[in-house]
């Protein structure tokens, strides 16, 4: 079955400062979804990445897909307050499959 | 605005009780799926549904059933609770096609089996 490891699990950040998330799958990525967690509550859907290049952006955040390296990078720049909570990313194993594998997130702490 | 709406935010039950879940979307998703979120594990699929008294088993479908009578309405059953089963429990919606794995989530129903 395919596995999503993201790195790093935690991160502490000034406010203002850029930060970068991975997700790197065990196998081919066919799709690649990023997703926020507040503490305590459900997943919001940020972005979909469907092909090897390409890169989207939703507000200051930024993520890529590189399918050769099965990896994908989300991207905060100047980082503030409300980017706190928890980013996991999302695959499925094959094109249009439902059902989603998840890694286990990576905990954004932003501090003033 | 797009809802799913989980009957409750927080549950706690014995051992060896029967627990019901309930998910309810007002978005006239096909799809309908029951996660379970624990620390260092991440989400792991417990049951998919794809249409009314459809369904799949997910990653860990042991210890669960689900119903899906109505197209809104997904629920996940705990036949006997156990302590193991205590874990967030997180329902999500998604259209088929061109937006699958965009999927609207609940806010969760936390459960503390004793």
């Amino acid at each position: 079955s395919q596995e999503l490891e993201q790195s790093p699990q935690s991160l502490i950040v000034q406010e203002g400062k850029n930060l970068t998330i991975n997700c790197t799958s065990s196998k081919t990525l066919y799709g690649l979804y990023w997703y926020k967690q507040k503490y305590g509550e459900g997943l919001i859907f940020l972005m979909m990445l469907q092909k090897g290049g390409e890169e989207k952006s939703h507000e200051k955040i930024t993520a890529k897909l590189d399918e050769k390296k099965q990896q994908s990078s989300l991207h905060i720049t100047a980082s503030q307050p409300s980017h706190a909570g928890i980013y996991l990313c999302g695959a499925g194993p094959n094109f249009g499959n439902e059902k989603l594998t998840f890694g286990t997130g990576t905990r954004l702490t932003i501090i003033p | 605005d797009v809802k799913v709406t989980q009957s409750s935010r927080y549950l706690v039950k014995r051992t060896g009780e029967k627990v019901f879940l309930e998910c309810v979307q007002d978005m006239d998703h096909e799809n309908m799926f029951w996660y379970r979120q624990d620390p260092g594990l991440g989400l792991r699929l417990i049951y998919f549904s794809y249409d009314v008294k459809m369904k799949e088993k997910g990653d860990i479908p042991e210890g669960y059933s689900v119903s899906r009578e109505k197209k809104e309405r997904f629920s996940l059953i705990l036949e006997s609770a156990s302590t193991n089963q205590t874990s967030m429990y997180l329902c999500a919606s998604s259209l088929p096609g061109v937006r699958t794995g965009e999927l609207f989530f609940g806010e969760g129903s936390r459960l503390t089996v004793l």
